[in-house]
């Protein structure tokens, strides 16, 4: 089955040290994108990737690093730079990003999610 | 800053009343997108509007997308308690490329 696979599911970390977030989708998915979700609140997106060895900084990127060497993965790293990093982590794909507006090109699918707690 | 916003954040209905949610972009939006996250679970997308003025339905769901291209609205006829959960609407401001999420609105269905 195709999807999109985050990993780890749970994660704790303590301050000062650096985590890695993984994402891969199977989906043949040429844009893919992390956002951060904080309880009782909205999605707000870190980075995105349109295309293999490509990527753009969203509204909340200070503090986190990614890479797109592959077209099926998009890890996201947490630095120590992020003052409040304990967050649900979501990873999504879509066919591409957004270009063809009358198209569900742009039709975001989700991985399940990767929560981080800061202790 | 955010520019999709959401109201109400929250509603908390008893089963059989009817449910809506808004959703209001400071910006023209090129389409609108309204996603589904349970509790616990994460989005899931459910329909994308492009046209001025758009009704589309899917059983007892009915999305609309003004004719400014600036709002949108989910509105649910006889709620059940499957539909529990988080609404998100997502669009895509002029001159960018990714979604921007609204705020949502959490949904509780008491039976």
């Amino acid at each position: 089955d195709g999807g999109i696979t985050q990993s780890p599911k749970y994660l704790f970390r303590k301050e000062g040290q650096n985590v890695t977030l993984s994402c891969e989708q199977n989906l043949n998915h040429d844009a893919m994108y992390w956002y951060r979700q904080d309880p009782g609140q909205g999605l707000r997106l870190i980075y995105y990737s349109q295309i293999v060895n490509d990527f753009q900084k969203g509204d909340i990127a200070e503090g986190y690093s990614v890479s797109r060497e592959k077209k099926e993965s998009f890890p996201l790293t947490v630095t120590s730079a992020q003052k409040n990093p304990t967050a649900f982590y979501l990873c999504a794909s879509s066919f591409d990003a957004g270009i063809h507006r009358t198209s569900g090109a742009n039709v975001l699918t989700f991985g399940a999610g990767s929560r981080l707690t800061v202790l | 800053g955010q520019q999709v916003m959401q109201i109400p954040q929250y509603q908390h209905v008893q089963e059989g009343e009817d449910f809506t949610t808004y959703c209001n972009s400071s910006t023209t939006l090129s389409n609108i997108q309204w996603y589904k996250q349970r509790p616990g679970g994460h989005p899931v997308f459910l329909i994308q509007l492009v046209k001025s003025g758009e009704v589309k339905k899917q059983k007892r769901l009915t999305f609309q997308f003004g004719e400014a291209k600036k709002n949108s609205s989910l509105h649910i006829t006889a709620t059940q308690t499957t539909d529990v959960g988080t609404y998100f609407c997502a669009g895509r401001p002029a001159g960018r490329r990714a979604l921007t999420f609204g705020s949502g609105t959490r949904l509780q269905v008491q039976p």
